[in-house]
């Protein structure tokens, strides 16, 4: 079945980065966009940013635009998101979604969710 | 931009049914019909339980519909159960922002 899992908890300090890895699993990564998302502790569901994981073409939110770096690895079926520059706002889980478009046709809808990462920024 | 707006908060008993209005504007749900609605409990990840606006995704059950009015999207559950109880996400396709959810609705069966 489409199974996606990602990397497990990270604890980082402020000005530090985090990258969260996504492994799809049941598809072929390459065939359908991947969604990034993230939610703050009661709070709600926030898009970061998705990737054409065929072309590694990215779009991400403004508010990220200069901090977050999509990617993929087609070898091993895995997406990654890179965050830059941490702050305690940064506090999140974060989730990799696919999108339900098939053949790459951007649907803007996520069919199936990891389990999500928990981010936490302190110092 | 603001995020579309819901009510924070709904509430019914078992048995009825209930709508989440999900508001936006014309760059948004009033002129893209990408509107999509997922539930969430505490501590899982969302699930699709809506998407194109209308469609169910298979395996969702039929007591959940939604329609969309000009900028105002709105998810229905009838039949209301315990297990409804949960977060409900809208979420749409913007030409503002490309993705835009909702602030989340929180449901509770009493």
């Amino acid at each position: 079945q489409v199974q996606l899992v990602q990397s497990g908890a990270e604890m980082k300090r402020p000005g530090a980065s985090v990258k969260v890895s996504c492994k799809a699993s049941g598809y072929t990564l390459t065939g359908y966009y991947m969604h990034w998302v993230r939610q703050a502790p009661g709070q709600g569901l926030e898009w970061m940013g998705s990737i054409n994981p065929n072309s590694g073409d990215t779009k991400s939110a403004q508010q990220f635009q200069g901090r977050v770096t999509m990617t993929r690895d087609t070898s091993t079926n895995t997406a990654y998101m890179e965050l830059t520059r941490l702050t305690p706002d940064d506090t999140a889980v974060y989730y990799c979604a696919k999108d339900r478009g098939q053949w790459l046709v951007f649907v803007y809808v996520m069919d199936v969710w990891g389990q999500g990462t928990t981010v936490i920024v302190s110092s | 931009q603001s995020a579309l707006t819901q009510p924070a908060s709904v509430s019914g008993s078992p048995g009825q049914s209930i709508t989440i209005s999900c508001t936006g504007s014309s760059s948004d749900i009033g002129n893209y019909n990408l509107v999509s609605w997922y539930q969430q409990y505490p501590g899982k990840a969302p699930k699709l339980v809506i998407f194109e606006v209308t469609k169910r995704p298979s395996g969702v059950s039929n007591r959940f519909s939604a329609s969309k009015s000009g900028n105002t999207a709105s998810l229905t559950i009838s039949g209301l159960r315990s297990e409804d109880e949960a977060d409900y996400y809208c979420c749409s396709f913007s030409r503002i922002t490309t993705v835009m959810f909702g602030g989340g609705t929180k449901l509770t069966v009493l």
